[in-house]
């Protein structure tokens, strides 16, 4: 059964400062691994999907890593800003093998970013 | 916009009072999934769907129902709701059952 863990639960930084959330998963036969955002109370907003074969993928000040031999993942935030506080969640599919399309969530990481 | 919506958006229900929470998605996504987000357990899956007529359990299946008769709408059913279905439930939609795009909750109590 795949577990999804994230480091740390919780992380509060000024502004300005860059950081890194983590995921590791236990079962690394995965076919990609997805970053959300949850604001409170809101729905998941899709940050970065990481295919298998990718080692990274960038979007403005995010980028994200995969290491499918060690079962890490990590989002990196450059030059964080307080619209970025929010809940953090990776999530990666099924460890079958197979395309169910069946998510597995980490707990997530509470990202508070202060002026 | 491609979306996936949900309704209602908030509901408050008595327990063994039947109810439906309608998922709708304009991708022509194949998958669709349900999931509910519960305090200190995160994210479990409920029930997916590969295609129309083409569904399956999750982790948490027990008091839910769904059906998929159309690709656009996969609707969860609950048909006696009781006090501990009480969550926030998300519907999810993708077109290769990798990459998800989430609808933006709903939120049930059941008292």
């Amino acid at each position: 059964k795949q577990e999804v863990t994230q480091i740390p639960a919780a992380l509060s930084v000024p502004e300005g400062e860059n950081l890194v959330l983590n995921c590791s998963f236990t079962d690394s036969a995965i076919y990609n691994l997805q970053w959300f955002r949850q604001d409170p109370g809101k729905g998941l907003t899709s940050l970065l999907l990481i295919q298998s074969s990718q080692r990274e993928q960038t979007s403005g000040r995010l980028n994200a890593s995969l290491d499918k031999s060690s079962g890490r993942s990590t989002l990196y935030i450059a030059a964080s800003q307080p619209g970025d506080s929010a809940t953090y969640l990776c999530a990666v599919p099924y460890a079958g093998g197979t395309s169910y399309g069946k998510l597995t969530f980490g707990q997530g990481t509470i990202l508070t970013v202060h002026p | 916009e491609a979306q996936v919506t949900q309704n209602p958006r908030y509901l408050i229900t008595v327990t063994g009072k039947k109810l439906t929470v309608t998922c709708s998605q304009n991708m022509n996504h194949e998958y669709m999934s349900w999931y509910r987000q519960d305090p200190g357990l995160g994210l479990r899956q409920i029930y997916y769907s590969m295609n129309v007529e083409v569904t399956d359990k999750g982790d948490v299946p027990e008091g839910y129902k769904v059906s998929r008769k159309e690709k656009r709408n996969f609707p969860l059913i609950l048909e006696s709701p009781s006090p501990n279905q009480t969550s926030l439930y998300f519907c999810a939609s993708s077109r290769t059952g990798f990459g998800y795009t989430f609808g933006s909750g709903t939120r049930l109590t059941v008292v």
